[in-house]
């Protein structure tokens, strides 16, 4: 199984730059995913990273190292609104052979005035 | 609207009682999930369907809760003789590559 690793919870100032970091360990990856979540609503979907590496998608950026089991999602010009739980997720592959994606606990942010 | 759909939205149930709950995903997604989440915890995942089969099942998955997706469609998950500790927000998700999740199901057991 993973073992997903995300601080439990970050604060920020309205139009900064912030890196939420994860850590990972499976046995047969296939793809990260970042997603945001706002109090009592369902996740939704940010990006995807299969490949080491930055992508970029307006203010929020992904980055992928496999050989070290890490990921990062920087957000910038941060808005009130990015006020949220933003959860990683990785998708591994199971003995059955299916593909699941683990999610950690997710990582509050709280931005401030 | 063309999004993952759960059906009830909230449901509140006195112990020992059961219950039942349906997703319908996005129509051209095969592949449809089942997580449950707590307060302050990502979604756990309970089950996964390709098409019709279901094809994992969590470890953590007691016997008293099932699902099905009898023609590759909409899924039901039931949850048998319900404790408290089954309080949660049950989510369902459907994908191609990343998934799209539904509102989910809070689920009140008393």
């Amino acid at each position: 199984g993973q073992n997903i690793d995300q601080p439990t919870e970050m604060t920020a100032t309205e139009g900064a730059i912030v890196q939420i970091n994860c850590t990972y360990q499976t046995s047969g990856f296939n793809g990260l995913f970042w997603y945001q979540q706002h109090a009592g609503e369902a996740p939704t979907f940010l990006s995807y990273n299969v490949l080491d590496g930055l992508e970029e998608k307006g203010r929020f950026s992904s980055f992928l190292s496999r050989s070290k089991g890490y990921s990062y999602l920087l957000l910038k010009e941060l808005q009130m609104k990015d006020s949220a739980s933003y959860l990683c997720a990785v998708r591994d592959r199971t003995a059955g052979g299916s593909y699941i994606p683990t999610f950690g606990r997710g990582t509050s942010l709280i931005v401030h005035p | 609207d063309t999004g993952v759909s759960q059906d009830p939205r909230h449901k509140i149930t006195k112990r020992g009682q059961n219950v039942t709950f349906r997703c319908d995903p996005i129509s051209e997604h095969n592949r449809l999930y089942w997580y449950r989440q707590t307060l302050g915890q990502g979604p756990e995942f309970l089950t996964y369907f390709q098409n019709e089969a279901q094809l994992e099942k969590s470890r953590l998955l007691s016997d008293r809760f099932s699902a099905e997706r009898p023609k590759g469609s909409f899924s039901t998950l039931e949850i048998q003789r319900t404790e408290q500790g089954d309080s949660a927000m049950y989510l369902c998700a459907s994908s191609l590559t990343e998934q799209f999740f539904g509102p989910g199901t809070r689920l009140t057991v008393l």
